[in-house]
């Protein structure tokens, strides 16, 4: 079956430190890779994702790359803010013509908070 | 419509009782996906619709949940006999299409907040 695995949190970081938070995969077929992030009081919001091997996902600072050998899914920002503290989900979807329809299949979450 | 909509953002229910959760995808958006977050469990799977079918309904929890979805759009979540462990936030989400092209974005609602009590 498919599953992920984060690294457990909680997180707690000074502003412009350098953030990472560790995401690891299993899955049957080629899965797509996300991050999903959830702020306090808001819905969950797709942050960044990949397709395939080696891609580079990007979006407010923070990157992520699909490492398949490696089977792992990695979030960096370089200069963390405040308004970054927020539930960052790893996730996955294995598409096609199987049973996995494409579900979003999640890891725990990792609770960041970055003070001042 | 811009977003996935969900209704009501909050709902307290005596427990025994009976609950409808209501979904409107994003306008377009062939499948339609149910999730359960609550504390300690994380995100879990609940159902898929594609149109009005449902392919996979394996991670409904007990036959006291039952969904349904219409006109290829709006989806209602129905929990009968409300229990504690029922409480958790229902999320609703949507994308493009369904079996095919795994990198298509889902879409979240903000969900609806179940507390039963």
């Amino acid at each position: 079956g498919n599953s992920v695995t984060q690294m457990e949190g909680p997180v707690t970081l000074s502003e412009e430190a350098f953030l990472t938070i560790n995401c690891t995969y299993t899955a049957t077929g080629y899965p797509s890779l996300f991050w999903y992030v959830q702020y306090p009081g808001e819905g969950l919001q797709l942050l960044l994702k990949a397709t395939k091997a080696d891609d580079k996902g990007s979006n407010k600072g923070f990157e992520a790359t699909y490492r398949k050998e490696t089977t792992s899914f990695h979030l960096e920002k370089g200069s963390v803010q405040v308004s970054d503290s927020a539930v960052y989900f790893c996730a996955l979807s294995v598409g096609g013509g199987g049973t996995s329809y494409g579900k979003l299949t999640f890891g725990q979450g990792t609770i960041l908070t970055v003070h001042p | 419509g811009a977003g996935v909509s969900q209704s009501p953002s909050n709902k307290v229910t005596e427990k025994g009782k009976d609950v409808e959760l209501r979904c409107d995808p994003i306008s377009g958006h062939t499948a339609l996906y149910w999730y359960r977050q609550s504390l300690g469990q994380g995100l879990e799977f609940l159902i898929y619709f594609q149109g009005n079918s449902a392919p996979d309904k394996s991670g409904l929890p007990s036959d006291r949940f039952s969904a349904e979805r219409t006109g290829g759009s709006v989806s209602t979540l129905t929990i009968q006999r409300t229990q504690q462990e029922d409480s958790a936030v229902y999320l609703c989400a949507s994308r493009k299409r369904g079996a095919g092209g795994s990198g298509n974005t889902i879409y979240f609602g903000e969900g609806s907040w179940l507390t039963v009590v």
